[in-house]
């Protein structure tokens, strides 16, 4: 079993729209919970963190994360084109992030 | 610009060849973690070093090597290449590598092997 799954379809939404992710995770260890923005051959760069179970709002992004059923959450509110990237989630734990395949927003203007 | 450098940003090399790649950490982290990143497999961890130490390690063939250096500089050396080691490298550091909150990545170098 993968550490992090998350299903790697593609995403094209209109602008303005609601973009929901989401990814599960098998270890109960981990502790902190990520979301990476990776534009087109760029480096990842953090997007958010959150450390225990609950809601983090910053901007129109929001990161979930509902540790007794393993599943984090990421949520682009009024969606815009530059949103327009690749959304990893990683979860941290053993020394490392545990990447899932990521999910690649297209936003429609 | 996260503060992380590597170099080169791409290369095309021939299989069976040997390269090295390059990372300069941002200033003041001791730790530093090598990823490979493909299209099926995603982001996969490789090794990370922690102030000249290995401190963990992934998924990294023993084709692959790696160091930190005392100036906290970091190489992947990956030899007899073969073309399904073309994948995008990254390198991302941090200070101390005991929690992933601060974790910044460089903008990769991208391995072609023909």
């Amino acid at each position: 079993q993968k550490e992090v799954e998350q299903d790697p379809g593609p995403l094209s939404v209109p602008e303005g729209a609601i973009v929901s992710l989401n990814c599960t995770y098998s270890n109960s260890a981990f502790q902190y919970f990520m979301w990476y923005r990776q534009y087109s051959r760029k480096g990842p760069e953090l997007l958010m963190y959150t450390y225990s179970s609950g809601n983090k709002e910053d901007g129109r992004f929001t990161a979930q994360v509902d540790k007794s059923s393993k599943y984090i959450s990421l949520f682009i509110r009024d969606s815009q084109p530059s949103d327009s990237a690749t959304y990893l989630c990683a979860i941290w734990g053993n020394n490392r992030l545990a990447f899932g395949k990521g999910n690649q927003v297209v936003v429609i203007p | 610009d996260s503060g992380v450098t590597q170099t080169p940003k791409h290369l095309i090399t021939a299989t069976g060849q040997r390269v090295t790649l390059r990372c300069s950490p941002r200033s003041g982290d001791l730790s530093v973690y090598w990823y490979q990143q493909s299209l099926d497999q995603g982001l996969q961890f490789l090794i990370q070093y922690y102030n000249g130490e290995e401190r963990a390690k992934g998924n990294i063939l023993e084709r692959f090597s790696a160091q930190q250096f005392p100036d906290l500089h970091s190489e992947l050396n990956l030899s007899s290449l073969e073309l399904g080691d073309s994948a995008l490298y990254f390198c991302a550091s941090t200070k101390d590598g005991s929690s992933g909150n601060t974790i910044y990545f460089g903008e990769g170098s991208w391995l072609t092997v023909v």
